[in-house]
């Protein structure tokens, strides 16, 4: 079974600053892919990156990176220029090659000050 | 990406009445769709897959009675909260993978209330 733990309840920072949200997860799975999604108040599960495990490379999308570290089984997300409208929930979720079934962390709450 | 639509949105029940989510896949074929519950200031956490054209597999703890899953088509599943409790107020949410089978897409999500 996969585990995916995110340490941080809450975080905020001011708008326009850099924030990093962390997340650690275990698995015995070689081949899976590796998600952060937003959810802000309407509740709708917003799909902000994705990582497939076999690529080295971190992922990039617009203000959005990540930091994989396959060995140390992190994935951390890095938000640059926040935006307020970056303020939302934010899950980590795990996914088995072949299979769409999504394990969450817990989530972080991220808030953005003006 | 793919397009999944939850419906309803809202619902507010009668306790000991049933209510049914619909879920759909709009311009794909899913064999396969997932439901997840929310709880406030929770995670989701999958309650059950469901597969088409045979029985859903419920998760530990899921009681199969009470939450019925029904796959008939490739294009929609429903969940069916029956006899329904204070307690299974909360937030019912559907995916499915798309054709690459690389990741999920969500429907809207329905919030349950049961007064």
């Amino acid at each position: 079974a996969q585990t995916v733990t995110q340490s941080q309840p809450e975080m905020s920072v001011q708008e326009a600053e850099t924030v990093t949200l962390s997340c650690t997860y275990d698995t015995s799975e070689n081949n899976y892919y590796l998600f952060w999604y937003k959810q802000p108040p309407s509740r709708q599960m917003i799909l902000v990156i994705r990582q497939e495990a076999y690529k080295q490379q971190n992922a990039t999308e617009n203000r959005f990176s990540v930091n994989f570290q396959k060995a140390a089984k992190s994935f951390s997300l890095k938000i640059s220029d926040s935006q307020l409208g970056d303020t939302a929930m934010y899950f980590c979720a795990f996914m088995k090659h072949g299979n769409e079934k999504l394990t969450f962390g817990t989530g972080t709450r991220l808030t953005i000050i003006p | 990406g793919a397009v999944v639509s939850q419906h309803p949105s809202r619902v507010i029940c009668k306790s000991g009445t049933s209510v049914k989510i619909e879920c759909r896949s709009l311009d794909f074929q899913a064999t396969t769709m997932f439901w997840y519950r929310q709880f406030p200031k929770q995670s989701l956490m999958l309650m059950a897959t469901s597969n088409e054209g045979s029985k859903a597999t419920y998760e530990q703890g899921v009681e199969k009675d009470k939450f019925l899953i029904n796959h008939a088509s490739l294009t929609l599943s429903t969940l069916t909260v029956t006899s329904a409790h204070p307690e299974d107020s909360s937030f019912y949410i559907c995916s499915a993978g798309g054709q690459k089978n690389t990741e999920a897409f969500f429907g809207q999500g329905t919030r349950l209330t049961v007064v």
